[in-house]
């Protein structure tokens, strides 16, 4: 089984912030919190990662727990062309979840 | 493009046939992975290559193997095919920290009728 659970499906609106939970509560203090997506099956995308502090790069925000047991990924303006399969990792674990799938409504 | 390329796009074959799947990582990428993933399915981590020795092994089949070659690349060859691998078979490569960034190919379609 994978290290990390995700909600199977969410919604969002278009424009609005997506906020995708993770919980990783067995988590090492020497592996890093990854996303990817997957957008019908092409290959995952990098989203971004982190090991303990909040990040944000041009596509997302990544939110950690102080205790790292979870994370929050942000899209802060989904798009249509934002629907996609989510998935939070472990890294070095590499055990993928099912991940999120996220769909944007106009 | 993540700079991954893998051949071929498509592979359709019947059973008990073998095939090889090739990566080619991104340039300077040491590390490459494989990963398979069935219909509707999360991707299964198969194994990973690093520098030409193998370095982790995930739920790899003994019918599978791969390997990676001094230039880098790396081929998957998958032997007495079933009709249950077939499958999306994703190259992903890295550099050279086990936790560093694994960028993924489009993706080899294998069919086995």
């Amino acid at each position: 089984d994978a290290k990390t659970t995700q909600p199977t499906s969410m919604d969002c609106a278009e424009g609005r912030a997506a906020n995708l939970p993770c919980n990783h509560s067995t988590i090492s203090g020497n592996e890093y919190v990854y996303w990817y997506r997957q957008i019908h099956s092409q290959g995952p995308q990098y989203i971004i990662h982190g090991l303990k502090n909040n990040e944000t790069n041009e596509m997302a925000s990544l939110i950690i727990t102080e205790d790292r047991k979870s994370s929050t990924l942000i899209l802060p303006h989904a798009t249509l062309r934002d629907t996609a399969v989510y998935y939070c990792i472990v890294i070095p674990d590499m055990r993928f979840g099912a991940g999120t799938r996220l769909t944007v409504k106009p | 493009d993540s700079g991954v390329t893998q051949t071929p796009k498509h592979l359709i074959t019947a059973t008990g046939q073998r095939v090889t799947l090739r990566c080619s990582p991104r340039s300077g990428d040491l590390s490459v992975y494989w990963y398979q993933q069935s219909l509707d399915q999360g991707l299964q981590f198969l194994i990973q290559y690093y520098n030409g020795e193998e370095r982790a092994k995930g739920n790899i089949l003994e019918r599978f193997s791969a390997q990676q070659f001094p230039d880098l690349h790396s081929e998957l060859n998958l032997s007495s095919l079933e009709l249950g691998d077939s499958a999306l078979y994703f190259c992903a490569s890295s550099g050279r920290d086990l936790t560093d960034t694994q960028y993924f190919g489009p993706g080899t379609r294998l069919t086995v009728l």
